[in-house]
């Protein structure tokens, strides 16, 4: 059966550290791979997307790699702060673009 | 630009009763996505319009949920008769199109969380 699979337990890092998420999926052939965070009582916000031709993308603290040998994708944030607490979501794009598949979620949790 | 609006923000039914969730996307977004989140969990999809079309609705359970969107503009999705495990949030979301949907993310509304006792 199809699954996208995060760490389920939260994650809880001190201020300043790297936090890593894995995003780990079986069955899929995904030509895309988003990142979303969603923090409570909203709707889930775009941050990053990656192609499966591509190992690896930044964007300010955020680092994102896909590696599509492996079924996964980790999400790393670095210098974390407190604000970069919430749930963050990985979503595989199947279907031709069509459609948006999310995991499972997991909580970060920065502390002081 | 003005978000993706979603209608009513809570509400609470009893089981069995009927309850309709509404969406007004992004001016000019073709494509809408309706997405079932129960705490906990990730967003499910349960429908998929592009314009006035269903492009996916294979995981919507079709003998109590509907959606329409009728004008290819807002949208409404339907629970009748509501049951217990359908209490969750209820996420709308829309893009211009699938194109830029995937090279610049979807945008989501904040929900319709449905208490279902």
């Amino acid at each position: 059966s199809q699954k996208i699979e995060q760490n389920s337990e939260a994650l809880n890092i001190q201020e300043g550290k790297t936090a890593t998420l894995t995003c780990n999926y079986t069955n899929y052939s995904p030509a895309y791979l988003q990142w979303y965070r969603q923090d409570p009582g909203r709707g889930p916000v775009f941050l990053l997307l990656i192609r499966e031709n591509e190992k690896e993308k930044r964007k300010e603290r955020l680092k994102v790699t896909f590696d599509t040998t492996l079924k996964q994708s980790l999400f790393h944030i670095t210098a974390s702060q407190p604000a970069d607490s919430a749930t963050y979501l990985c979503a595989l794009i199947t279907g031709g673009g069509n459609k948006l598949t999310f995991g499972t979620g997991t909580q970060l949790k920065v502390e002081l | 630009e003005a978000g993706v609006a979603q209608s009513p923000r809570y509400k609470i039914i009893e089981k069995r009763q009927s309850v309709a969730f509404w969406c007004n996307p992004i001016s000019g977004h073709a494509t809408l996505y309706w997405y079932q989140q129960i705490l906990g969990q990730g967003p499910k999809l349960l429908i998929q319009f592009q314009n006035n079309g269903v492009v996916d609705d294979s995981q919507l359970p079709k003998d109590r949920f509907s959606a329409e969107r009728l004008k290819g503009v807002d949208s409404t999705l339907k629970i009748q008769p509501a049951k217990l495990e359908d209490s969750a949030v209820y996420l709308c979301a829309s893009s211009l199109d699938p194109v830029i949907g995937v090279n610049y993310g979807y945008t989501f509304g904040s929900g319709t969380r449905l208490t279902v006792v």
